[in-house]
């Protein structure tokens, strides 16, 4: 099994719209998570850090499943600035493990 | 402004050819990371510094060296030993290794001629 693994799309959505991503990970002793947003041929940019509780920052809101060892991140009212490259990181030990990412494409 | 600089932004080498990439943070993290993203592909580990004066090899070191001399600072060096070094290359720091999240440079892209 991947350390962690992504579903890398193309998610297609029109604006408005309300789109999930989902992301598993290996190791169950992992504690910290994060979502990270690439856009074409940049760097990544850090979008939220993954909290037990679950957080909500605007539009997008992040939650972790510990039992079932997956993240998801949800973004409502879908923009066409949303679209981008979404990077599921975790924490393994002293390194941080990136997804190869979810595309999503917002449409008007 | 407080960041991350990478230069060159674009770089051409010739097969056979070592290039130094340069790393320069003013944001007073202990740790430092250099990752290598491949058009389509996930980014992958190469070196990583916890400390000044200390290094480790992360998934891909093969081919590449690195240096923590002083604290602001992590060149890396791709060496003609790497393969296939055409390739998306980002630096990027954070307060402490593990749990904290990082924060990226601007990228620098190596091609081979």
């Amino acid at each position: 099994r991947k350390e962690v693994e992504q579903d890398p799309g193309p998610f297609n959505v029109p604006e408005g719209a309300t789109v999930a991503f989902n992301c598993t990970y290996s190791n169950s002793a992992s504690q910290s998570f994060f979502w990270y947003r690439q856009d074409c041929r940049k760097e990544p940019k850090l979008l939220m850090s993954v909290y037990s509780s679950g957080n909500e920052d605007g539009r997008f809101t992040a939650q972790l499943n510990r039992a079932s060892q997956y993240i998801s991140l949800l973004i409502r009212d879908s923009k066409l600035s949303d679209s981008a490259t979404y990077l599921c990181v975790v924490e393994y030990g002293n390194k941080l493990v990136f997804g190869a990412g979810t595309i999503l494409r917002v449409k008007s | 402004d407080g960041g991350i600089t990478q230069s060159p932004k674009y770089l051409f080498r010739k097969e056979g050819q070592n290039v130094t990439l340069s790393c320069e943070q003013n944001l007073n993290h202990d740790a430092m990371y250099w990752y290598r993203q491949d058009p389509g592909q996930g980014l992958r580990l190469i070196y990583y510094s916890q400390i000044v004066n200390d290094f480790q090899k992360g998934d891909i070191a093969e081919g590449y060296s690195v240096s923590r001399e002083k604290k602001e600072s992590f060149p890396l060096t791709v060496t003609s030993a790497q393969k296939n070094p055409t390739a998306f290359y980002l630096c990027a720091s954070s307060p402490r290794t593990g749990e904290s999240p990082i924060y990226f440079g601007e990228g620098s892209w190596l091609t081979v001629v």
